[in-house]
């Protein structure tokens, strides 16, 4: 079965700065989602990205897909505490309905 | 704010009682998703349905019986639950559309206790 490494597992970053979340899949992608969960809540989407090279911003958080790496990295730019959370990637196993997530990366943005 | 609707938010059940979760969308999605998600753990799948039949169960103890009334409803029946099915269940919905991926949207959630 397909499985989403995510790195690092937690970050503590000052407000302002920028930071970069990865995850890597063992198996093929055939679409890649990243979610942001704040504790005891649902999961919001953020962003879906499915052709190798696509690349998707929106408002400060940016998320390139690298198909030849099965990897994808979320960037933030400009943290605040707002984006404070935990973020997950997610991933089509075997491009059927049945979503795999990672494990999860919990960011702490400090004012 | 959510366009998935689940109730209710919070739930406490003796292990002999019977209860159910609902999740409700109005986006006319036609595949509906029930999740368990544990403390520090990332969301399991639990059940798919497509176009309200069951497409996807992934071995879940007969305990938990899903329910799609409709293509905006869908329910969880919970019967002689055990302490570790204590957990939060999420609900989501996506598009199906053939031959293309589509992100699911996701409930706030329905936090059960199990004493």
């Amino acid at each position: 079965s397909q499985e989403l490494e995510q790195s690092p597992q937690s970050l503590i970053v000052q407000e302002g700065k920028n930071l970069t979340i990865n995850c890597t899949s063992s198996k093929t992608l055939y679409g890649l989602y990243w979610y942001k969960q704040k504790y005891g809540e649902g999961l919001i989407f953020l962003m879906m990205l499915q052709k190798g090279g696509e690349e998707k911003s929106h408002e400060k958080i940016t998320a390139k897909l690298d198909e030849k790496k099965q990897q994808s990295s979320l960037h933030i730019t400009a943290s605040q505490p707002s984006h404070a959370g935990i973020y997950l990637c997610g991933a089509a196993q075997g491009g059927s309905e049945k979503l795999v997530f990672g494990k999860g990366t919990k960011l702490t943005v400090n004012p | 704010d959510t366009e998935v609707t689940q109730t209710p938010k919070h739930l406490v059940m003796g292990m002999t009682n019977k209860k159910s979760l609902k999740c409700e969308q109005h986006m006319g999605h036609r595949a509906m998703y029930w999740y368990k998600q544990k403390a520090k753990k990332p969301p399991e799948l639990m059940f798919v349905y497509s176009y309200e039949k069951l497409s996807i169960n992934e071995s879940v103890p007969s305990r938990f019986s899903p329910e799609c009334p409709n293509s905006s409803l869908l329910n969880l029946h919970l019967h002689a639950l055990q302490p570790e099915d204590s957990a939060l269940y999420l609900c989501a919905s996506s598009p199906l559309k053939a031959g293309t991926q589509q992100p699911q949207h996701f409930g706030d959630g329905t936090r059960l206790s199990i004493l």
